[in-house]
């Protein structure tokens, strides 16, 4: 069964403190990787698709990168700002539903 | 260019009642996805409408229904409400041949 899990559950961070989420997954047929933002009540907000192993992908002070069993989602010096929930999705196999993990909550203290 | 838009913000309906929840595509896109986020948790897959037909389903009883329009916007339908049928209900649009799926604010649905 596809599976995808992330880590840790909840992460607080001092402002410019830098750190990494995994999300692992397990699937048959990996088609793509998708980060996402979601804040409280909102609708979650895409950030990357990732396609193979080794690809890479930046945006302001984040970074995602895709090994052949997880990926990682890098916060450089990360700002109050940055506070949210981070989704992991994969696509795989003939379909193209999303097959999300639970998220990893994001808090970025002054 | 006008992203995924969906109504109401809000909703209470009591156990038993029926609900429809609305979503307008992002421009230029043909695909609509629903899914289904309790709190805590990550979106789950409810099914995608592509040309007006269904496209996939994941695990929701046939309660769960849909509908898409010529104008891709598209309708979730839940009838005989549960109590654990409230949830925040997202919507997401993309292309049928591409990967990315943009997601509308949702819907927050409470069952009493």
């Amino acid at each position: 069964e596809d599976q995808v899990t992330q880590s840790p559950e909840a992460l607080r961070l001092q402002e410019g403190e830098s750190s990494s989420l995994n999300c692992s997954y397990t699937v048959s047929g990996l088609r793509g990787l998708f980060w996402y933002r979601q804040d409280p009540g909102k609708g979650p907000e895409f950030l990357f698709t990732l396609y193979s192993a080794g690809e890479e992908k930046e945006k302001e002070r984040l970074k995602a990168t895709l090994t052949k069993k997880e990926s990682f989602l890098h916060i450089t010096a990360p700002k109050p700002e940055d506070s949210a929930t981070y989704l992991c999705a994969v696509q795989a196999g003939g379909y193209n539903k999303l097959i999300f993990g639970a998220g990893t909550r994001l808090a970025v203290h002054p | 260019e006008t992203g995924v838009t969906q109504s109401p913000t809000h909703l209470i309906k009591t156990r038993g009642q029926q609900v429809t929840l609305r979503c307008s595509s992002q421009s230029g896109h043909n695909t609509v996805s629903w899914y289904q986020q309790a709190l805590g948790q990550g979106p789950q897959f409810i099914f995608q409408y592509y040309r007006e037909e269904e496209n996939g389903r994941g695990n929701f009883p046939p309660r769960f229904s849909g509908l898409q329009f010529p104008n891709y916007s598209s309708e979730l339908n839940v009838n005989a409400l549960e109590l654990d049928d409230s949830a925040l209900y997202l919507c997401a649009s993309s292309l049928y041949s591409g990967n990315e799926q943009y997601f509308g604010p949702g819907t927050r649905l409470t069952v009493t």
